[in-house]
């Protein structure tokens, strides 16, 4: 089985600065999916970017970016020029590739982002 | 296009008493996941639904079930409530056919006293 361990349950930024969340994960599978979802205080479980597994190349989505380290099973998420309503709870989540038809994930238990002024 | 709702938003219920959660995924998508989060146990997977079967199912007691209708809306029930099945429980729909994320609903607030 799967797992995703999120080290930091909570970390500060102040805004406009720079933020890095850490992500690994545990995994015999060689092709899969990994995701970052926000969850601000409304609960509503928003996607920030993913990851396919065999592309080389870190997914940017404006101000998020990844560092994808294979090898070291690490999924990091690089928050560039915090704003106060980035502020919110962040999961990384594993999605197998063996079965493309199942969209279970699997998340780790999070990290609280505060932002401050 | 409209996103993923979830009714009722809140709901308060008495231990032993059973509870049928709604959700409406995003028009076109076909496959319904629900999940469990908790403070303590964080988000856990219990089942997915594709074309009104289930094809996934995490590790929850027979307590919780579902069903998927034919226009892709989903249900989760369960039966014989506990204390501890107190939880936010979030629904996601996707395609369900190769690689597509999933989006969330904004959740079911369930508290069992």
């Amino acid at each position: 089985a799967q797992t995703v361990t999120q080290s930091q349950p909570e970390m500060s930024v102040q805004e406009a600065e720079t933020v890095t969340l850490s992500c690994t994960y545990d995994t015999s599978e060689s092709d899969y999916y990994l995701f970052w979802y926000k969850q601000p205080p409304s609960r509503q479980m928003i996607l920030v970017i993913r990851q396919e597994a065999y592309k080389q190349q870190n997914a940017t989505e404006n101000r998020f970016s990844v560092n994808f380290q294979k090898a070291a099973k690490s999924f990091s998420l690089k928050i560039s020029d915090s704003q106060l309503g980035d502020a919110a709870m962040y999961f990384c989540a594993y999605r197998s590739a063996l079965n493309s038809g199942y969209s279970t994930l699997t998340f780790g238990k999070g990290t609280m982002l505060l932002v401050s002024p | 296009k409209a996103g993923v709702t979830q009714t009722p938003r809140y709901l308060i219920k008495t231990r032993g008493q059973q509870v049928t959660l709604s959700c409406s995924p995003i028009s076109g998508h076909r496959s319904v996941s629900w999940y469990q989060q908790t403070p303590g146990q964080g988000l856990q997977f219990l089942f997915e639904y594709f074309s009104e079967t289930q094809r996934n199912k995490g590790n929850f007691p027979g307590r919780f079930s579902g069903r998927q209708f034919s226009n892709s809306r989903s249900e989760m029930n369960v039966s014989t409530l506990e204390l501890g099945d107190s939880a936010l429980y979030l629904c996601a729909s996707s395609f369900g056919q190769g690689v597509h994320e999933q989006y969330f609903g904004p959740g079911t607030r369930l508290t069992v006293t």
